[in-house]
């Protein structure tokens, strides 16, 4: 596509609920990447990915949290039993290899109530 | 320094005014150093990928210089225009180990440039 897409851009969810985000990087990006910004603060790496293998799980803030990618292409990034300290604003990027100027989607939005 | 940081955290100026502010990054396996524009209910957009140490980059009023022994670059804005207003965040990339990759932002700068 022409740019990285995410979906849903927002997401009201009650607390315990599982969630899915979704993002399509940009055609040919091998590099994908997952941040998050919760209110007032910066932004915070979640995961990224080289191709569908993610060599650094690092950021996951706890077992809840987990991503994929399939077919160098789409990734979901999943959230179970969400919690009120989940509601952030969710952003994904993309670059053609990794260290390149990487390209951002417009981010999904999730309130957890 | 173990972490991206920089300074200020924000700042006013006045439209015209040239200003500069800082991003300091762990300098030891340094990869690439990169600048962001973030304006309100946009997404961040790319400014500049620097990796050379003494690299100077340049976009229209906005340069950017970097010293990969010491660890910092410096990001400058000449005449600044109200539509400069934006949070700017730099961004530092490792080599080696499962690292490789992981690019890690800044709290960034919050850029005001009043008319």
């Amino acid at each position: 596509g022409a740019g990285v897409s995410q979906s849903p851009s927002n997401k009201v969810t009650e607390k315990g609920k599982d969630v899915e985000l979704r993002c399509d990087p940009i055609s040919g990006h091998t590099a994908l990447y997952w941040y998050r910004q919760r209110l007032g603060q910066g932004l915070e790496f979640l995961i990224y990915f080289q191709g569908n293998s993610a060599p650094d799980k690092s950021g996951l803030p706890s077992d809840r949290f987990s991503a994929e990618r399939t077919g160098e292409s789409v990734s979901t990034l999943t959230i179970q039993r969400t919690q009120q300290e989940d509601s952030a604003v969710y952003l994904c990027a993309s670059s053609f290899k990794t260290g390149s100027m990487a390209f951002f989607g417009q981010g999904t939005r999730l309130t957890v109530v | 320094i173990l972490n991206v940081e920089q300074s200020p955290q924000s700042l006013h100026v006045q439209e015209g005014d040239s200003t500069n502010f800082t991003c300091s990054f762990p300098s030891s396996n340094f990869y690439a150093l990169h600048w962001y524009r973030w304006e309100t209910a946009k997404s961040p957009e790319a400014l500049f990928v620097m990796t050379l140490n003494g690299d100077e980059k340049k976009k229209g009023r906005i340069s950017a210089t970097l010293n990969t022994k010491e660890g910092y670059s410096y990001l400058y804005i000449k005449g600044s225009q109200p539509e400069d207003s934006a949070t700017y965040l730099c961004a530092s990339l490792t080599a080696g180990g499962t690292s490789y990759g992981k690019l890690t932002f800044g709290q960034g700068t919050i850029l005001t440039v009043h008319p």
